[in-house]
């Protein structure tokens, strides 16, 4: 059973658009959802987080919302760029397992100029 | 400051035989992470320590698969007997602490087994 979903798994938009990213979980106990971005060769790094404390987190063109009722949460970007274009995980982890990441498998967004 | 690096960035072995993984976190991190990402999806942790103890393994293969952090610094991911369905990329993370939420990932090893 796979913990973490994410969908879609391709996404394409058009310059200036906004994407959305949807994540959904099932564990109840996950309490920290982060999101990795992952370019072409690279690995990922860590683009923005949130604690279920809030339902919104931004930062610059970055927003995640989060909805604890129905397990799940969003990545919204914002004026999408084509330097935005990469593979976008979501993840979770619950504080009993401390540092235990459980990753979704990925989206793969293409942002067209 | 320096990031996690990894070494090889690349290996090619036939079914059998054994490859070692070698990973430095950053400096002061006490936790460090070992994944697995298939091509095409998430990162899946295999192990991870914190300084010299093994924190969970109930991911890693054990029949085939050990990996050691002796000194809580350096560790080592070794297979001993790879399959195909190994081919992968393994990737090295690491945190400040063991409740730190930021994990900082390596370069990655990308392994292929004909």
């Amino acid at each position: 059973q796979q913990q973490v979903r994410q969908s879609p798994q391709s996404l394409t938009v058009w310059e200036g658009e906004t994407a959305i990213l949807n994540c959904s979980y099932e564990d109840s106990t996950f309490d920290y959802f982060p999101w990795y971005h992952q370019f072409p060769g690279e690995s990922p790094a860590l683009l923005i987080a949130i604690r279920p404390v809030s339902n919104k987190k931004e930062d610059g063109r970055f927003t995640i919302f989060f909805n604890k009722r129905e397990k799940k949460f969003s990545l919204h970007i914002a004026d999408s760029q084509p330097g935005d274009s990469a593979t976008y995980f979501c993840a979770a982890s619950a504080n009993t397992n401390t540092g235990k990441l459980t990753f979704g498998d990925g989206t793969v967004l293409t942002v067209k100029p | 400051e320096a990031g996690v690096t990894q070494s090889p960035r690349y290996a090619v072995l036939q079914e059998g035989q054994a490859v070692s993984f070698w990973c430095d976190p950053i400096s002061g991190h006490d936790t460090l992470y070992w994944y697995q990402q298939p091509r095409d999806q998430g990162p899946q942790l295999l192990v991870y320590f914190r300084d010299e103890a093994v924190i969970d393994n109930s991911q890693l293969p054990s029949d085939r698969f050990s990996a050691v952090r002796p000194k809580g610094t350096n560790s080592t991911l070794k297979i001993q007997s790879a399959k195909q369905g190994d081919t992968a990329t393994y990737l090295c993370a690491s945190s400040l602490t063991f409740n730190q939420d930021t994990q900082y990932f390596g370069p990655g090893t990308r392994l292929l087994v004909l």
